[in-house]
């Protein structure tokens, strides 16, 4: 019954691959989320999603891309993994009105090698 | 972007009553500002909402003055359960989402 889940819950690469990220939501929402939380815990967002509307933080680099095949799923695609990639990376959603909350899930911990 | 400064932590003793204060200097007239609870190994949890004034449910209090440039979560008595980092989120719905900006986040200890 998990309302935002994620895979993997753990992640360990070597530098130069290329990885994704999996999350799903069963809450019925329709805008989706992709957070970087850093090593000392600051929380920011790289994309939102919205349908066919992608809102990104001009910070992320180009390596980074959401993809949505549906609207109860956006995934993180990682090209060319960097050392700077390693994080915990949390998915969230939100029923997109006004006023918003967001529900995140348990995060995948990414660690580049 | 709304940029918001908290403090980077706080201690407190069990069944102490706790503010945390947020800044919020350039907030937009449609930013609503939320209040998120973090545990380790956890994602964030909402906590509490509001626009201004003050809103309480059963877990905390949010004052927000009538400027609108700070808000206070108050915590109730808290418990050792209670330690865990708290973010102010403030923001608009999407697509502004999209620009919303966490504060760095308050670690709260509880001591027995």
């Amino acid at each position: 019954d998990t309302a935002v889940s994620q895979t993997p819950k753990y992640l360990v690469t070597q530098m130069g691959n290329d990885k994704s990220i999996k999350c799903e939501q069963n809450l019925g929402h329709d805008t989706m989320y992709w957070y970087k939380q850093d090593s000392k815990k600051f929380l920011k967002i790289m994309f939102s999603y919205n349908n066919k509307e992608l809102i990104i933080n001009e910070t992320v680099p180009n390596r980074f891309s959401p993809k949505s095949p549906d609207k109860a799923h956006l995934n993180l695609h990682i090209n060319s993994l960097e050392l700077g990639d390693s994080a915990v990376y949390f998915c969230a959603s939100s029923h997109g009105g006004v006023p918003e909350t967001q529900y995140f899930g348990p995060g995948t911990r990414l660690l580049v090698l | 972007l709304a940029k918001t400064t908290q403090p980077i932590s706080m201690d407190s003793y069990e069944g102490q009553e706790v503010n945390i204060t947020c800044s919020h200097n350039n907030i937009a007239t449609n930013d609503y500002i939320t209040w998120y609870q973090q545990f380790p190994s956890q994602g964030p949890r909402f906590i509490i909402q509001g626009y201004k004034t003050k809103v309480t449910n059963e877990v905390a209090s949010l004052f927000i003055p009538a400027d609108r440039k700070s808000s206070t979560l108050s915590l109730p008595r808290v418990s050792l359960s209670d330690t865990a980092v708290y973010y102010c989120l403030v923001g608009d719905f999407f697509p502004n989402a999209g620009k919303s900006t966490f504060g760095d986040g308050t670690t709260l200890t509880v001591k027995p």
